[in-house]
């Protein structure tokens, strides 16, 4: 397996406009987190799924914040309208059961400008 | 979101030396603590998942223990080396849902040479 695959590895937007970022899991895992890294709060949690279905959302910061996985094969992280803010590093983590070690993403870099 | 605390937030250490830092959490509803290392431009790598009050888990120079009933665990460095400069994460999981896999801010680890 190629291992957790994020798309796009940098985005550079203007502020208002839509992003969204991608995520494909490890074959099989049945756990998906997506995280932001931020200076102030260092890799914050902002949803998961498991087996496809949102958990716990109460990461998420505001209403432009959305996540959807419609198959177990993929994720998306959408901002809609995104602020200069919004820019960080975004990850995607996916694991095999709630005691088995996520593996993460390489990133993705948003920056809004 | 659980409340996990990690100390301390930054550490210098001499090439040769060892040393341990900590991680606290929240003991009732415990299902597992994970520690990660996370080197500068890449992405965090799962060191240990431990669910065992009492665990003690070992890879070469570093071991984790963990102490479920007071809500604690300690990460080791032994003979520290410069490639072990990075930032360490820890993250307890209770089963349940509600409260997803939430990291602490970390140990930032600089080894001197």
């Amino acid at each position: 397996d190629a291992g957790v695959i994020q798309s796009p590895r940098h985005e550079v937007t203007e502020m208002g406009q839509e992003v969204t970022l991608r995520c494909k899991p490890i074959s099989g895992h049945d756990y998906l987190f997506w995280y932001r890294q931020t200076m102030m709060r260092g890799l914050e949690l902002l949803i998961y799924f498991n087996n496809n279905v949102p958990i716990d959302d109460s990461g998420m910061p505001e209403d432009r914040f959305s996540a959807k996985m419609p198959n177990a094969s993929f994720s998306t992280l959408k901002i809609q309208p995104s602020e200069p803010r919004d820019s960080a590093v975004y990850f995607c983590a996916s694991s095999l059961g709630q005691s088995s070690e996520a593996f993460f993403g390489q990133g993705t870099r948003l920056t809004v400008v | 979101i659980l409340n996990v605390e990690q100390s301390p937030q930054s550490l210098h250490v001499q090439e040769g030396d060892s040393t341990n830092f900590t991680c606290s959490f929240p003991s009732s509803n415990f299902y597992a603590l994970h520690w990660y290392r996370w080197e500068t431009a890449k992405s965090p790598e799962a060191l240990f998942v431990m669910t065992l009050n009492g665990d003690e888990k070992k890879k070469g120079r570093i071991s984790a223990t963990l102490n479920t009933k007071e809500g604690y665990s300690y990460l080791y460095i032994k003979g520290s080396q410069p490639e072990d400069s990075a930032t360490y994460l820890c993250a307890p999981y209770s089963g349940g849902g509600a409260d997803g896999l939430t990291f602490g801010k970390g140990t930032h680890l600089i080894i001197q040479p």
